[in-house]
């Protein structure tokens, strides 16, 4: 069974830092593309970022609401897909999940619960 | 980036009614649309892709249609737990991935 666990959220200061963890379970997370995709209070979906697989370079895209202060990295060999989020804005309040492309790039067929940030002084 | 706008929103409706929820996209993107379903605290669900194919373990009353800028997501019998926000989404030319504003489906 396919499973992503996130954890790390929590309440931070604007301007300051903070590392989401996702942890995979159920398939070969080194094969595939992972994202995070999060969801503001009373707000939709918003894709954050994702990193591909080291088969496509392991490299990184990310939303224009996010680029330059958001990265994400992978540790393959834990199954582990971190967003490092800094100089954090209170519109990045959210709840963020983590989602896996295994089927068909693009399409987010397996997602975690969650984790809320909440930015505030 | 591509646009997607989602009608109605919300949406009331009874257990056993059929539903319909339509989103447009702002350019053709051919079949490149996701359906998700999203309750509170919940890992979202794929319960469609490539516009019309069910994702596996998604009951048969989901259904999806269209191509190039409209589409359609069916419910043809709704049941208690089918309450819930649905979000297309467009993979056609990425990043960055956008996702519709969202129906959520109420009891009426």
């Amino acid at each position: 069974e396919v499973q992503l666990v996130e954890s790390g959220g929590g309440l931070v200061q604007p301007g300051r830092s903070l590392t989401l963890t996702c942890k995979a379970s159920g398939f070969t997370f080194g094969d595939y593309t992972m994202n995070w995709v999060r969801q503001a209070p009373g707000k939709g979906l918003e894709w954050v970022g994702f990193i591909r697989s080291q088969a496509y370079g392991g490299t990184t895209e990310f939303a224009a609401s996010v680029e330059g202060r958001f990265s994400i990295s992978r540790d393959d060999s834990d199954n582990i897909a971190y967003l490092h989020m800094n100089s954090l804005k209170r519109e990045d309040t959210a709840v963020y999940h983590c989602a896996s492309f295994t089927m068909i790039v693009g399409v987010f067929d397996y997602w975690g619960q969650g984790t809320p940030v909440t930015v505030s002084s | 980036a591509i646009q997607l706008t989602q009608s109605p929103s919300p949406l009331s409706a009874s257990v056993g009614d059929r539903v319909t929820i339509t989103c447009r996209a702002s350019q053709d993107i051919s079949s490149s649309l996701a359906w998700y379903q999203v309750k509170p605290g919940k890992a979202p669900k794929l319960l469609i892709y490539d516009a019309s194919s069910l994702q596996t373990g998604v009951p048969s009353r989901f259904s999806g249609s269209g191509f190039g800028t409209d589409f359609t997501l069916t419910i043809t019998s709704l049941q208690p737990e089918d309450f819930a926000t649905y979000y297309c989404q467009e993979f056609n030319n990425y990043p960055p991935f956008t996702f519709g504003p969202g129906t959520k489906v109420d009891v009426k």
